[in-house]
């Protein structure tokens, strides 16, 4: 299977609380899970990724989980600002043969109210 | 800063017509993208052209056509464009199968 499943597709939190971001896969080969965030009229930009040989991984105040077991992951995002407003993408990337291919979530609104 | 150059950034064309947008990566990467994002935000990946191998979505209509000159240049013409077309079409590279996608600023089509 070729799916990734992102939930919630709206997220809105208060200023200073976390937020949580949700996503599953299909291939249990995939091995490499990218998040990227999309400001309004900007581009996605990968803000953390995990690979399969990690379970968690911090930068700052994003936390990425991977259970490779229950195929899913998610981003925490801790402390949120009005700046970590945005739309965030999962994505996991699957083997075809000799080409790999990276599988989009459809996409989290994060509103962060102040 | 962005690696990744597209141009226009908007381009306003009537049903029908053919359009063609245009992409540099100055990055040195192997590997080009264009993805389409319409109004509801959703990323939807419709070539991949590595080592001029071109992999394409099975659901991309064929009147989208990729051109590359090189690995850096990965153009997209679209041959008589219809209203469903209107989106943001962005273009990214990657060096390999597990790093960073690198995104541009997307072209944004708007088919009256």
């Amino acid at each position: 299977g070729e799916q990734v499943e992102q939930l919630p597709s709206i997220l809105r939190v208060q200023e200073g609380s976390s937020a949580s971001i949700n996503c599953s896969y299909e291939d249990s080969a995939s091995n490499y899970f990218p998040w990227y965030k999309q400001e309004p009229g900007e581009n996605p930009k990968l803000i953390i990724d995990i690979r399969s040989n990690m379970e968690r991984k911090q930068i700052q105040e994003l936390i990425v989980l991977l259970d490779k077991k229950a195929k899913r992951f998610s981003l925490h995002i801790t402390d949120t600002q009005p700046g970590d407003s945005a739309m965030y993408f999962c994505a996991a990337r699957s083997n075809v043969g000799d080409n790999s291919k990276l599988i989009w979530g459809l996409g989290t609104s994060l509103v962060v109210n102040p | 800063e962005t690696a990744v150059f597209q141009t226009p950034n908007y381009h306003v064309t009537q049903v029908g017509n053919e359009v063609s947008f245009n992409c540099k990566q100055t990055l040195g990467h192997d590997t080009m993208y264009w993805y389409k994002q319409d109004s509801k935000k959703l990323l939807k990946i419709m070539f991949s052209y590595n080592n001029k191998q071109l992999i394409v979505n099975e659901t991309v209509p064929r009147r989208f056509s990729p051109q590359s000159s090189d690995k850096a240049h990965l153009n997209l013409r679209i041959k008589s464009v219809e209203p469903e077309d209107s989106a943001v079409y962005l273009c990214a590279s990657s060096r390999g199968r597990y790093t960073e996608v690198f995104f541009g600023k997307g072209t944004r089509l708007t088919v009256v």
